[in-house]
Protein backbone atom coordinates (compact mmCIF):
# COMPACT_ATOMS: atom_id res chain seq x y z
CA UNK A 1 0.00 0.00 0.00
CA UNK A 2 0.99 3.33 -0.95
CA UNK A 3 1.60 5.54 1.98
CA UNK A 4 3.77 8.17 4.16
CA UNK A 5 3.92 6.86 7.56
CA UNK A 6 5.33 9.35 10.46
CA UNK A 7 6.79 7.83 13.92
CA UNK A 8 5.88 8.61 16.67
CA UNK A 9 2.08 9.41 16.58
CA UNK A 10 2.58 10.93 19.72
CA UNK A 11 4.90 12.48 21.86
CA UNK A 12 5.15 14.39 25.36
CA UNK A 13 8.36 15.91 26.10
CA UNK A 14 10.64 18.23 28.67
CA UNK A 15 12.15 21.52 27.07
CA UNK A 16 15.56 20.80 25.65
CA UNK A 17 15.26 16.76 24.89
CA UNK A 18 17.04 16.27 21.66
CA UNK A 19 14.05 14.32 19.48
CA UNK A 20 13.51 13.00 16.02
CA UNK A 21 10.15 12.27 14.20
CA UNK A 22 10.95 10.07 11.19
CA UNK A 23 8.69 10.40 8.08
CA UNK A 24 9.07 7.65 5.50
CA UNK A 25 7.11 7.05 2.18
CA UNK A 26 7.02 4.05 0.07
CA UNK A 27 6.32 5.78 -3.42
CA UNK A 28 9.54 6.95 -4.64
CA UNK A 29 8.46 10.51 -4.60
CA UNK A 30 11.24 12.70 -4.88
CA UNK A 31 9.95 15.97 -2.88
CA UNK A 32 8.86 15.47 0.86
CA UNK A 33 7.89 17.65 3.08
CA UNK A 34 7.10 19.04 6.95
CA UNK A 35 4.17 20.98 8.07
CA UNK A 36 3.14 22.29 11.69
CA UNK A 37 -0.63 22.72 12.02
CA UNK A 38 -1.93 25.18 14.98
CA UNK A 39 -4.81 26.36 15.77
CA UNK A 40 -6.27 29.74 13.44
CA UNK A 41 -2.91 29.10 11.53
CA UNK A 42 -3.69 26.55 9.55
CA UNK A 43 -0.36 24.46 8.11
CA UNK A 44 2.38 26.10 7.50
CA UNK A 45 5.92 24.60 5.98
CA UNK A 46 8.60 23.93 8.21
CA UNK A 47 11.19 22.23 6.08
CA UNK A 48 11.06 20.76 2.58
CA UNK A 49 13.20 18.25 0.28
CA UNK A 50 13.63 18.35 -3.65
CA UNK A 51 15.73 15.18 -3.65
CA UNK A 52 18.47 13.13 -1.48
CA UNK A 53 20.79 15.46 -0.09
CA UNK A 54 18.92 18.84 -0.95
CA UNK A 55 16.92 20.63 1.35
CA UNK A 56 15.21 24.04 1.97
CA UNK A 57 13.87 26.27 4.12
CA UNK A 58 9.88 27.12 4.32
CA UNK A 59 8.04 29.53 6.33
CA UNK A 60 9.04 28.50 9.79
CA UNK A 61 12.31 26.93 9.84
CA UNK A 62 13.73 28.15 13.21
CA UNK A 63 14.41 25.44 15.17
CA UNK A 64 14.16 22.48 13.18
CA UNK A 65 16.72 20.42 11.25
CA UNK A 66 16.24 17.59 8.62
CA UNK A 67 18.23 15.86 6.61
CA UNK A 68 17.50 13.60 3.48
CA UNK A 69 20.48 10.98 3.34
CA UNK A 70 17.75 8.43 1.75
CA UNK A 71 14.86 9.16 -0.98
CA UNK A 72 12.68 7.41 1.48
CA UNK A 73 13.47 9.10 4.32
CA UNK A 74 13.13 13.18 5.70
CA UNK A 75 13.36 12.80 9.70
CA UNK A 76 12.44 16.13 11.21
CA UNK A 77 15.18 16.91 14.52
CA UNK A 78 14.44 18.99 17.68
CA UNK A 79 17.58 19.47 18.70
CA UNK A 80 16.67 21.88 21.91
CA UNK A 81 12.70 21.49 21.88
CA UNK A 82 10.50 24.22 23.40
CA UNK A 83 7.19 24.93 24.36
CA UNK A 84 6.57 27.11 21.47
CA UNK A 85 6.76 24.04 19.10
CA UNK A 86 3.98 22.14 20.51
CA UNK A 87 2.02 21.51 17.81
CA UNK A 88 0.60 18.83 15.26
CA UNK A 89 3.56 17.64 12.80
CA UNK A 90 2.72 16.67 8.95
CA UNK A 91 4.93 14.68 6.71
CA UNK A 92 4.15 14.93 3.32
CA UNK A 93 5.56 13.72 -0.21
CA UNK A 94 4.99 14.03 -4.22
CA UNK A 95 6.73 13.28 -7.49
CA UNK A 96 8.03 16.50 -9.19
CA UNK A 97 7.62 17.81 -12.68
CA UNK A 98 5.52 19.56 -14.82
CA UNK A 99 1.81 19.57 -14.24
CA UNK A 100 0.09 18.31 -11.21
CA UNK A 101 1.39 15.74 -8.87
CA UNK A 102 -0.82 15.08 -5.87
CA UNK A 103 0.54 15.63 -2.31
CA UNK A 104 0.33 12.72 0.02
CA UNK A 105 0.32 13.30 3.72
CA UNK A 106 1.50 11.32 6.90
CA UNK A 107 -0.94 10.42 9.85
CA UNK A 108 0.62 13.40 11.86
CA UNK A 109 2.34 13.48 14.81
CA UNK A 110 1.22 15.29 17.93
CA UNK A 111 3.95 16.39 20.23
CA UNK A 112 3.64 18.47 23.36
CA UNK A 113 6.80 20.14 25.12
CA UNK A 114 6.47 20.62 28.52
CA UNK B 1 3.92 33.94 -3.02
CA UNK B 2 0.80 33.20 -2.27
CA UNK B 3 -1.87 33.69 0.56
CA UNK B 4 -4.82 32.01 1.32
CA UNK B 5 -7.71 33.54 3.41
CA UNK B 6 -10.43 31.19 4.96
CA UNK B 7 -13.45 34.06 5.71
CA UNK B 8 -14.62 31.85 8.71
CA UNK B 9 -13.06 30.12 11.56
CA UNK B 10 -16.29 28.67 12.64
CA UNK B 11 -19.19 27.76 11.05
CA UNK B 12 -22.03 25.92 12.71
CA UNK B 13 -25.38 24.54 10.87
CA UNK B 14 -28.14 22.22 11.86
CA UNK B 15 -28.19 19.02 9.75
CA UNK B 16 -29.51 18.46 6.16
CA UNK B 17 -28.72 22.56 5.94
CA UNK B 18 -26.62 23.83 3.23
CA UNK B 19 -23.32 24.97 3.60
CA UNK B 20 -20.99 27.50 2.18
CA UNK B 21 -17.06 27.63 3.42
CA UNK B 22 -15.40 30.60 1.86
CA UNK B 23 -12.11 30.99 0.93
CA UNK B 24 -9.96 33.94 -1.46
CA UNK B 25 -6.66 33.78 -2.28
CA UNK B 26 -3.78 35.94 -3.51
CA UNK B 27 -1.15 34.93 -6.38
CA UNK B 28 0.74 37.05 -8.53
CA UNK B 29 1.19 33.01 -11.23
CA UNK B 30 -1.62 31.11 -12.15
CA UNK B 31 -2.16 28.50 -8.98
CA UNK B 32 -4.10 24.83 -8.82
CA UNK B 33 -6.40 25.01 -5.81
CA UNK B 34 -7.66 22.49 -3.33
CA UNK B 35 -9.94 21.46 -0.40
CA UNK B 36 -8.79 19.52 2.42
CA UNK B 37 -10.63 18.07 5.06
CA UNK B 38 -9.41 16.98 9.19
CA UNK B 39 -11.93 14.73 10.61
CA UNK B 40 -11.51 15.00 14.87
CA UNK B 41 -7.82 13.26 15.41
CA UNK B 42 -7.27 12.35 11.56
CA UNK B 43 -4.97 13.13 9.49
CA UNK B 44 -5.43 15.65 6.08
CA UNK B 45 -7.67 14.00 3.07
CA UNK B 46 -8.14 15.83 -0.47
CA UNK B 47 -11.84 16.54 -0.39
CA UNK B 48 -11.91 18.12 -4.58
CA UNK B 49 -8.97 20.27 -6.70
CA UNK B 50 -9.09 22.58 -9.27
CA UNK B 51 -6.32 21.84 -11.69
CA UNK B 52 -7.94 23.44 -15.37
CA UNK B 53 -11.18 23.60 -17.26
CA UNK B 54 -14.83 23.68 -16.13
CA UNK B 55 -14.57 25.85 -12.47
CA UNK B 56 -16.88 23.83 -10.71
CA UNK B 57 -15.55 20.59 -9.50
CA UNK B 58 -16.82 17.71 -7.71
CA UNK B 59 -15.37 15.95 -4.52
CA UNK B 60 -16.31 13.48 -2.12
CA UNK B 61 -18.84 12.72 0.46
CA UNK B 62 -21.13 15.70 -1.71
CA UNK B 63 -18.85 18.94 -1.80
CA UNK B 64 -18.41 20.62 -4.88
CA UNK B 65 -16.36 24.03 -4.62
CA UNK B 66 -16.75 27.01 -7.87
CA UNK B 67 -13.50 28.50 -8.43
CA UNK B 68 -13.88 32.29 -9.63
CA UNK B 69 -11.07 34.17 -11.32
CA UNK B 70 -12.05 37.08 -11.09
CA UNK B 71 -12.80 37.00 -7.27
CA UNK B 72 -9.87 34.70 -6.50
CA UNK B 73 -12.31 32.97 -4.97
CA UNK B 74 -12.44 29.17 -4.56
CA UNK B 75 -15.57 28.21 -1.98
CA UNK B 76 -16.77 24.96 -0.72
CA UNK B 77 -20.72 23.93 -0.73
CA UNK B 78 -22.78 21.24 0.27
CA UNK B 79 -26.26 21.69 -0.38
CA UNK B 80 -27.31 19.01 2.72
CA UNK B 81 -25.04 18.53 5.37
CA UNK B 82 -24.68 15.61 7.83
CA UNK B 83 -23.22 15.12 11.46
CA UNK B 84 -20.69 13.48 10.12
CA UNK B 85 -19.14 16.39 8.37
CA UNK B 86 -18.45 17.97 11.21
CA UNK B 87 -14.42 18.80 10.61
CA UNK B 88 -12.24 21.59 10.04
CA UNK B 89 -11.80 21.96 6.50
CA UNK B 90 -8.48 23.92 5.02
CA UNK B 91 -8.79 25.23 1.53
CA UNK B 92 -5.04 25.52 -0.23
CA UNK B 93 -3.07 26.71 -3.48
CA UNK B 94 0.05 25.77 -5.67
CA UNK B 95 1.55 27.26 -7.75
CA UNK B 96 1.78 25.79 -11.39
CA UNK B 97 4.56 27.70 -12.21
CA UNK B 98 7.51 25.61 -10.37
CA UNK B 99 8.31 22.22 -9.99
CA UNK B 100 8.02 21.88 -6.22
CA UNK B 101 4.95 20.82 -4.47
CA UNK B 102 4.95 23.50 -1.74
CA UNK B 103 1.16 24.19 -0.57
CA UNK B 104 -0.19 27.13 1.34
CA UNK B 105 -2.79 26.54 3.48
CA UNK B 106 -5.67 28.31 4.68
CA UNK B 107 -6.44 29.16 8.53
CA UNK B 108 -8.93 26.85 8.70
CA UNK B 109 -13.21 26.43 9.07
CA UNK B 110 -14.23 24.62 11.84
CA UNK B 111 -17.86 23.00 10.34
CA UNK B 112 -20.45 21.99 13.42
CA UNK B 113 -23.25 20.61 12.44
CA UNK B 114 -25.74 19.99 14.95
CA UNK B 115 -28.26 17.66 14.84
Amino acid sequence: EAQVTQNPRYLITVTGKKLTVTCSQNMNHEYMSWYRQDPGLGLRQIYYSMNVEVTDKGDVPEGYKVSRKEKRNFPLILESPSPNQTSLYFCASSFLGQGYNEQFFGPGTRLTVL
Amino acid sequence: AQSVTQLDSQVPVFEEAPVELRCNYSSSVSVYLFWYVQYPNQGLQLLLKYLSGSTLVKGINGFEAEFNKSQTSFHLRKPSVHISDTAEYFCAVRSKETSGSRLTFGEGTQLTVNP
